[in-house]
């Protein structure tokens, strides 16, 4: 594709389910980011890949929230006991290398009820 | 983290050049200033980025002070499309312990009149 795709767009869960949100970057980026958004608040850094392992997962909040990207490509964010306030537009981006500029996807809308 | 601060609101005419100060006095030699503007309802989207020397492209300009403590986004003739929240983020491009990391702040949100 052209851009940074996140499927879904839209996910409605129920408090303590279990998600997975998904994002494709373009192709031959090795830098992944995850961010999450709260309603009027900047992006929130979560994680950031280079290829395949973590190169900072500070952002994390807590042990719930767990992402993958196993063959350097695609990536997943994973939360686990979703709570409401985990409510939020939760962004995925990828740049060629560290340094390059980064291209975001249109995010996906959690809205855990 | 290098912190970045901004003004929460600027208000600019269509047609007129609108210039966005970011302050970063804890700015450090691997540090990149990078620019990134969110539409509504949008994800962020590049705008510029620049080291020492001042640069310009396309979308903007980007004015960096000598001492690199401060830096300013020029945008020359705002248009309606160009209202949106802009962040100005330090980025580590050498290899520090955040390098290529980005990290927004609260960013300046710019209102363009018509």
């Amino acid at each position: 594709g052209a851009g940074v795709s996140q499927t879904p767009s839209n996910k409605v869960t129920e408090k303590g389910k279990y998600v997975e949100l998904r994002c494709d970057p373009i192709s031959g980026h090795t830098a992944l980011y995850w961010y999450r958004q709260s309603l009027g608040q900047g992006p929130e850094f979560l994680i950031y890949f280079q290829g395949t392992g973590a190169a900072d997962d500070s952002g994390l909040p807590n042990d719930r929230f767990f992402a993958v990207r196993p063959e350097g490509s695609v990536s997943t964010l994973k939360i686990q006991r979703t709570e409401r306030g985990d409510s939020a537009v939760y962004l995925c981006a990828s740049s060629f290398t560290g340094t390059t500029e980064a291209f975001f996807g249109q995010g996906t809308r959690l809205t855990v009820v | 983290d290098a912190k970045t601060t901004q003004p929460n609101s600027m208000e600019s005419n269509e047609e007129e050049p609108v210039h966005l100060p970011c302050n970063h006095s804890t700015i450090s030699g691997t540090d990149y200033i990078h620019w990134y503007r969110q539409l509504p309802s949008q994800g962020p989207e590049y705008v510029i980025h620049g080291l020492t020397s001042n640069v310009n492209n396309r979308m903007a300009s980007l004015a960096i002070a000598e001492d690199r403590k401060s830096s300013t986004l020029i945008l020359h003739r705002a248009t309606l499309r160009d209202a949106a929240v802009y962040y100005c983020i330090l980025r580590d491009q050498v290899g520090g312990t955040s390098y290529g990391k980005l990290t927004f702040g609260q960013g300046t949100i710019l209102t363009v009149h018509p």
